[in-house]
């Protein structure tokens, strides 16, 4: 099984600030990561998927990076409605795992 | 839109049954795989189980219910279910159906499923 990790676990910014978080996989997954967001009470969405292609429904200061084992996700000024919870996802082999998540708060 | 509505969640007693289901729209539902992942209260998330497009000959669980849950899909009603056996006090949370394109594209609402006594 390929094991996921997140850090950091909690990352505490204040508004306009860049933030970068780190996703780190045991083995290679190639570019099969994707990176979701989920705030409370509602289902993750789908943030970003082969490493870096962000989904419609996200604005460019999300950008996503990495391939093998080594990824991140960039928030490049952040807004009041990216303080969420973060969680990467391998693809790339059986079974799918996700990362524990990072939770981005704010300061 | 794609749409994923996911329901048949309940309380159920510890070694009980139940059977999710997840109604999909808004996309050719035989041409895509899908999945089930959960999320224990509090915790994160764990892809659970998934199934070819099609014809779903080809099924994946993992580890935690393997031999306790089955996958299968009704193409002609666009529907996805879980059936739940031997349920545990663990397996007590949210399961969201989600589409496959490989990556997880479209989550379900979720449906909570309490294992208690």
């Amino acid at each position: 099984e390929i094991v996921m990790t997140q850090s950091p676990g909690t990352l505490s910014v204040s508004p306009g600030v860049r933030a970068t978080l780190s996703c780190r996989a045991s083995q290679s997954v190639r570019s099969n990561l994707a990176w979701y967001q989920q705030k409370p009470g509602q289902a993750p969405r789908l943030l970003i998927y082969g490493a870096s292609t962000r989904a419609t429904a996200f604005p460019a200061r999300f950008s996503g990076s990495g391939s093998g084992t080594e990824f991140t996700l960039t928030i490049s000024s952040l807004q009041s409605e990216d303080f969420a919870v973060y969680y990467c996802l391998q693809y790339n082999n059986w079974p799918l795992t996700f990362g524990q998540g990072t939770k981005v708060e704010i300061k | 839109e794609v749409q994923l509505l996911d329901s048949g969640g309940g309380l159920v007693q510890p070694g009980g049954s139940l059977r999710l289901s997840c109604a999909a729209s808004g996309f050719t539902f035989s041409n895509y795989a899908m999945a089930w992942v959960r999320q224990a209260p509090g915790k994160g998330l764990e892809w659970v189980s998934a199934i070819s497009d099609s014809g779903g000959r080809s099924t994946y669980y993992a580890e935690s219910v393997k031999g306790r849950f089955t996958i299968s899909r009704d193409n002609s009603r666009n529907t996805l279910y879980l059936q739940m056996n031997s349920l545990r006090d663990e397996d007590t949370a949210i399961y969201y159906c989600v589409k496959r394109d490989p990556h997880f594209d479209y989550w379900g609402q979720g449906t909570l499923v309490t294992v208690s006594s």
